[in-house]
């Protein structure tokens, strides 16, 4: 798997713009980027998933640029409910035998 | 229903006591997780399975072993709990099928004093 860092903690107030970035210097040519949501006392869930350029669903959006060495997280307009721990994977779909290991995330906190 | 089922939710269990963890999933994947998490801190993995006939350790499988007993249901076992295993325990799965999105159980606070 390709080693992940990301921001420790991030602070935001409610109907700001947040973006969470993703460095992976050693991405392979198959492998996607992942950002998973995990509130407290909870499993992480899937947020969104892309290969390049940028994806966007109903929660965020993806930005990956050319060389595919970061990738940014992007949430709209914040609210106190996104306060949350955002973990970044990357991994090929196909993984061998290889098995999804989580680094320390990043730790989001929302206030009003 | 939930798609990844962890028994039990809560247990507070004595130093020395043999416990076990079950989990089952509905989603028909082929792989299986067993996640730890301390308080504040992130994921650490504990055993995965590819397959009922393929189990691999993971980053802290000391103090814990596991079993497969089929497609749909694994396992976690401490075979003598110690009060540092006190954490928070996560079950999932995912399939290269289908894009090896991780899909997790609710988890299993387990605290032994």
């Amino acid at each position: 798997l390709a080693k992940t860092t990301q921001p420790i903690s991030m602070d935001s107030y409610e109907g700001q713009e947040v973006n969470i970035t993703c460095s992976h210097n050693n991405i392979a040519t198959n492998d996607y980027i992942t950002w998973y949501q995990q509130f407290p006392s909870q499993g992480p869930r899937f947020i969104i998933q892309g290969y390049k350029t940028k994806v966007t669903n109903e929660v965020a959006s993806l930005f990956i640029p050319a060389d595919r060495k970061s990738s940014t997280l992007s949430l709209p307009r914040v609210s106190l409910s996104d306060t949350a721990v955002y973990y970044c994977l990357v991994a090929s779909m196909d993984m061998g035998r290889r098995a999804l290991t989580f680094g320390s995330g990043t730790r989001l906190q929302v206030q009003p | 229903d939930a798609d990844v089922t962890q028994t039990p939710r809560n247990r507070i269990t004595k130093t020395g006591k043999r416990i076990m963890l079950e989990c089952s999933q509905t989603k028909g994947h082929d792989r299986m997780y067993w996640y730890r998490q301390d308080p504040g801190l992130g994921l650490q993995l504990i055993y995965y399975s590819f397959d009922v006939k393929d189990i691999n350790k993971g980053e802290i499988s000391d103090g814990y072993s596991v079993s497969r007993q089929a497609q749909a249901k694994f396992s976690l076992s401490l075979e003598s709990a110690i009060p540092n295993q006190t954490a928070l325990y996560f079950c999932a799965t995912s399939d290269p099928r289908y894009g090896n999105t991780i899909y997790f159980g609710e988890g299993s606070w387990l605290t032994v004093v």
